[in-house]
């Protein structure tokens, strides 16, 4: 069965404290992995997609990296305003499908 | 501006009520999908549209429906709401398979 899985579930930091997410996944033919960004009351916002092992996006101070079974979000010297719940996707099999998995997100705090 | 948008943003009713959340995007986009979040489950797929005319179930179809007559528009059905539909929707689309959604603020919907 198609899975994801994140942790840790809440990650508490300082200002400064770089870190990093993790999204494992087992789906059977990978087209696609995903990170968005959840603040309270909005939907997810887009961050970046990543499509095959080694590949790597940056985006100011966060890092995507993926490989055959996992990837990571890096955040590095996290500022107050990256506090959000970060979540993972995976579109997974052959076909026109349009179905998504998604993991249940890493809620990340950052204390000034 | 490209947006997803959804109404009601919040809906309070009873069981059995018989009610409809729209959605509609501005991007002409193919694909549109229904997403209910709940707290430990993350989010859930109910039903995706690959075009017009063309929709089919997500993970948690039971108790919904949708229909796709334009592009633009994905409304989601609800015939006769029970407690257990209690939650965060979100409508979501995307142009091609592999890219990102697109997601609306959400509907908060209490069935009372």
């Amino acid at each position: 069965e198609d899975q994801v899985t994140q942790s840790p579930e809440a990650l508490r930091l300082q200002e400064g404290e770089s870190s990093s997410l993790n999204c494992s996944y087992t789906v059977s033919g990978l087209r696609g992995l995903f990170w968005y960004r959840q603040d309270p009351g909005k939907g997810p916002e887009f961050l970046f997609t990543l499509y095959s092992a080694g590949e790597e996006k940056e985006k100011e101070r966060l890092k995507a990296t993926l490989t055959k079974k996992e990837s990571f979000l890096h955040i590095t010297a996290p500022k107050p305003e990256d506090s959000a719940t970060y979540l993972c996707a995976v579109q997974a099999g052959g076909g026109a499908t349009n179905k998504l998995i998604f993991g249940t997100g890493t809620l990340l705090a950052v204390q000034p | 501006e490209a947006q997803v948008t959804q109404n009601p943003r919040y809906l309070i009713t009873v069981t059995g009520k018989k009610l409809t959340v729209t959605c509609s995007q501005n991007m002409n986009h193919e694909y549109m999908s229904w997403y209910r979040q709940d707290p430990g489950l993350g989010l859930r797929q109910i039903y995706y549209s690959m075009n017009v005319e063309v929709t089919d179930k997500g993970d948690v179809p039971e108790g919904y429906k949708v229909s796709r007559k334009e592009k633009r528009n994905f409304p989601l059905i609800l015939e006769s709401p029970s407690p257990n539909q209690t939650s965060l929707y979100f409508c979501a689309s995307r142009a091609v398979l592999g890219t990102p959604q697109h997601f609306g603020d959400g509907t908060r919907l209490s069935i009372l």
